[in-house]
């Protein structure tokens, strides 16, 4: 069936560096959403991206969205403590009101 | 404004009992989702629904599992005969139409315990 795979399961990084996570999926994408989830809470919408190649910046984090509209990174420039949580990307394809999720990665703040 | 909010927070039920998730979407929002969501995984769908339409209920588990929203607002997920393998957070989700349709508002959730 149509799946999104989403790498790492989880980044472990100390304050300051940077996190990279990357969404594939088996068919096309008509649009990628990115979601947050912090410890205890509910996913929380950040962006979607519709159009192939698209790239959107909020503050420290880039969105990517594949040629091909198959795949997806996010990038966190700079981690601090308030970026702590799981990330997920959520695909939707055409013509199809289901998103299709990732599992998601940790970003985890070594201590 | 006002969230996606859902009732009980938390339900601790016996093995065999019937329970009602109620979930109150942002009002407006024509569209609305249930999943629901294992520790350390993404969100699994279970049904969704367009106004009081029930568009696709292909993610529910089996027949013990209902879910209705008659009148294009509140919704209700139903879970008959519960199994302790029912245990999990159960989430709704509302979304508007326009340019953010599709995008999912979360509410808190429902943490369902089966003993």
């Amino acid at each position: 069936g149509q799946q999104v795979m989403q790498i790492p399961q989880y980044q472990h990084v100390q304050e300051g560096e940077d996190f990279t996570t990357y969404c594939n999926s088996s068919t096309t994408l008509s649009n990628i959403q990115w979601y947050k989830q912090r410890p205890g809470g509910h996913p929380v919408f950040l962006i979607q991206l519709v159009k192939s190649g698209e790239v959107k910046k909020q503050k420290r984090l880039t969105f990517q969205f594949g040629e091909a509209k198959k795949n997806s990174s996010l990038h966190i420039t700079a981690t601090q403590t308030t970026d702590v949580g799981t990330y997920f990307c959520a695909g939707r394809m055409d013509s199809n009101y289901q998103l299709i999720w990732g599992a998601g990665t940790k970003l985890i703040i070594k201590p | 404004g006002a969230g996606v909010s859902q009732s009980p927070r938390y339900k601790v039920t016996k093995r065999g009992q019937d329970v009602a998730l109620r979930c109150d979407p942002i009002s407006g929002h024509v569209s609305l989702y249930w999943y629901r969501q294992a520790l350390g995984q993404g969100p699994e769908f279970l049904t969704y629904f367009n106004y009081e339409a029930q568009q696709d209920k292909s993610g529910l588990p089996n027949d013990r599992f209902s879910a209705e929203r008659p009148e294009g607002s509140i919704s209700t997920l139903t879970i008959q005969r519960t199994e302790q393998r029912d245990s999990a957070m159960y989430r709704c989700a509302s979304s508007p139409v326009g340019r953010l349709a599709g995008v999912q508002y979360f509410g808190p959730g429902t943490r369902l315990t089966v003993t």
